[in-house]
């Protein structure tokens, strides 16, 4: 079975600070997404990669960046916290659309999720 | 602006009721139909990937059908149970993406 393993399940964090998501993967998948879920607004995607040192915007970049140095992990950054990053993150990990085997119809695999407070 | 719609946005039923939401998605450029279970305090799980149009797929008493001419997939679930709750994603991939485009979910309470 897969295993998407988030670093922390709850984190509390003060206003300014950089803050760290960790996301390890075990299956050699080629992409990871980092996505945050707030109520009503289901998920959105923040940031994904599909290569080491890969990596492309999603739907709310602002105030985040990744890091991408090995292929089992992706890291999530919030350079200055701020309240509205509140939220619950969620990190996926999925095989490549492009390569050999029958790949159209995989998955992406979740971890349990980091719920983060900015105080 | 690509969007994934899912209805209804929750559904309280009682225990042994039939049930089935909805989720429609762009029509042009289909390449996947994603259904995911996400219960509290877990991660969200994969119940079905649907890549033909008039796929229908099944798991137990759930099961699921496509249409990608209309761009419209059901889920349905046989005799609800209590550990059915859970909100139900849906997510739509077109072609030549990686990406994944999810709707809001559906927030399934099943009443003992």
């Amino acid at each position: 079975d897969v295993k998407v393993t988030q670093s922390s399940r709850y984190l509390v964090k003060r206003t300014g600070e950089k803050v760290f998501l960790e996301c390890v993967q075990d299956m050699d998948h080629e992409n990871m997404f980092w996505y945050r879920q707030d109520p009503g607004l289901g998920l959105r995607l923040i940031y994904f990669s599909y290569d080491v040192k890969m990596k492309e915007k999603g739907d709310i970049p602002e105030g985040y960046s990744v890091s991408r140095e090995k292929k089992e992990r992706f890291s999530l950054i919030l350079e200055s916290a701020s309240t509205n990053q509140t939220s619950m993150y969620l990190c996926a990990s999925s095989l490549s659309v492009i390569g050999p085997g029958h790949r159209r119809g995989q998955p992406q695999h979740f971890g349990d999720g980091t719920r983060l407070s900015i105080l | 602006i690509l969007n994934v719609e899912q209805s209804p946005q929750s559904l309280h039923v009682q225990e042994g009721d039939s049930t089935n939401f909805t989720c429609s998605f762009p029509s042009s450029n289909f390449y996947a139909l994603h259904w995911y279970r996400w219960e509290t305090a877990k991660s969200p799980e994969a119940l079905f990937v649907m890549t033909l149009n008039g796929d229908e797929k099944k798991k137990g008493r759930i099961s699921a059908t496509l249409n990608t001419k209309e761009g419209y997939s059901y889920l349905y679930i046989k005799g609800s149970q209590p550990e059915d709750s859970a909100t139900y994603l849906c997510a739509w991939k077109e072609g030549g993406s990686e990406k994944l485009v999810f709707g809001k979910g559906t927030k399934l309470t099943v009443n003992p």
